[in-house]
């Protein structure tokens, strides 16, 4: 049981470039979720999935695409990269559960600098 | 989501309890009190969380006032490892999925 797992764990692009940001997880989780981290800030929401076939935006979602594959997988996609798209990128899931043990379960980051 | 306010950073000895205070005085009556921490640019990991009484479990503790608009986080026997960004989060346990983190609390234990 790996968890949450995301690909690559390091990344850096230039402007313009494009490129997709991977994330899965193998605890059979409905609801799938990518933050931003920048600098001494707190993670930020850029775009969510409620259940596989839905997708909604979150605090930051300009410049990104998600895509949910399947109920494993979700990815982000940087279509133009930009310099203020530096930052730590952490992917997430959550197992709704009627009872108590309600809990977001985050994957190691992906770190992206935009040079 | 309630807002949640925090000190930026605290200092705690190690082997000593510490203390991490939150403030959420707008909480609604079904909004929980969660809290997460981050220690060195992992990914958050879940602590604990609580509606109005107080809760325990294998990590720490949760203390929330009786007008519930401030809570405590208590680590009984604080480590090294624990030293980490410590986040309190006001939200609705259902229907509202999203987490809104700030900037949290500095927890630094110093040996």
């Amino acid at each position: 049981n790996a968890g949450v797992t995301q690909t690559p764990k390091f990344q850096v692009l230039k402007t313009g470039q494009s490129m997709t940001l991977q994330c899965a997880q193998d605890m059979n989780h409905n609801s799938m979720y990518w933050y931003r981290q920048d600098p001494g800030m707190g993670l930020r929401l850029i775009y969510y999935s409620a259940s596989e076939g839905t997708t909604d935006k979150g605090e930051v979602p300009n410049g990104y695409n998600v895509s949910r594959l399947n109920k494993r997988e979700f990815s982000l996609r940087l279509e133009s990269a930009a310099p203020s798209q530096t930052s730590v990128y952490f992917c997430a899931s959550h197992r709704w559960a009627a009872a108590f043990t309600d809990t977001q379960y985050f994957g190691p980051g992906t770190r992206l600098t935009v040079l | 989501d309630a807002k949640t306010t925090q000190p930026p950073s605290m200092d705690c000895a190690e082997g000593r309890a510490a203390n991490l205070p939150c403030n959420h005085s707008t909480i609604s009556g079904n909004e929980y009190v969660y809290w997460y921490r981050q220690i060195h640019s992992q990914g958050p990991q879940y602590i604990i969380h609580g509606l109005k009484n107080n809760e325990t479990n294998e990590m720490a503790s949760l203390i929330i006032t009786e007008d519930r608009k401030s809570s405590t986080l208590i680590l009984p026997h604080a480590t090294l490892r624990d030293t980490a960004v410590y986040y309190c989060i006001a939200r609705i346990n259902f229907g509202n999925e999203k987490l809104t983190f700030g900037t949290g609390t500095r927890l630094t234990i110093i040996p």
